[in-house]
């Protein structure tokens, strides 16, 4: 079973629209969270940490539900610049390795 | 500041070769990290540095991996030698502190032919 499961996609959104991203992890000790955003052969870029309270970056929201465990991410009112690939990203309790999810695309179109 | 830098960033080699890819990672950066990504899977860790010191190598597929960390400071990743299934992506990463979000380098296509 993999560590972090996403959705693939790909979602293809309206600009304006918004959209939002689940990934669910399987190790119940997991001890961080975090949603990153890779651009087409480019690296990956911390998006954004996930809390338990939720948080809100402008138009991003992200939430954690460990009882589930489950993480979540939000876009509202889509830029086209949001078209990227999105992962989500958990750290073992050691802290020490990030596990990614493989991934989930998104085209926001004109 | 300056990032996390990768050399090079892009190599193509013969099956059997030897290839080293070079990571700086931000200056005062004691976690270094080296992952890699495969076509069509996702990013996976490969080992971990703290300073000089591994602290985790568990992602190493084999033997033919071997990572270094001069005085703590560049790292290399040498692969020797080279099989097909080695191509991929390689990114290496570097944080402060455990549990902080990292800041990845570009990252080295590596295709082996």
């Amino acid at each position: 079973r993999k560590e972090v499961e996403q959705d693939p996609g790909p979602f293809n959104v309206p600009e304006g629209a918004t959209v939002a991203f689940n990934c669910t992890y399987s190790n119940s000790a997991s001890q961080s969270f975090f949603w990153y955003r890779q651009d087409c052969r480019k690296e990956p870029k911390l998006l954004m940490s996930v809390y338990s309270s939720g948080n809100e970056d402008g138009r991003f929201t992200a939430q954690l539900n460990r009882a589930s465990q489950y993480i979540s991410l939000l876009i509202r009112d889509s830029k086209l610049s949001d078209s990227a690939t999105y992962l989500c990203v958990v750290v073992t309790y050691t802290g020490n390795q990030f596990y990614f999810g493989t991934g989930t695309s998104l085209t926001v179109i004109p | 500041e300056a990032g996390v830098t990768q050399f090079p960033s892009h190599s193509v080699i013969e099956k059997g070769q030897t290839v080293t890819l070079r990571c700086d990672p931000i200056s005062g950066h004691d976690n270094l990290y080296w992952y890699r990504r495969v076509m069509g899977k996702e990013i996976k860790f490969l080992l971990h540095f703290v300073k000089e010191s591994k602290q985790d190598e568990s992602g190493m597929p084999n033997n033919r991996f071997l990572a270094e960390r001069t005085g703590g400071t560049y790292s290399t990743l040498k692969v020797q030698p080279a099989e097909l299934e080695d191509s991929g992506v390689y990114f290496c990463a570097s944080s402060p502190t455990l549990n902080y979000g990292y800041t990845f380098g570009s990252g080295t296509r590596l295709t082996v032919v």
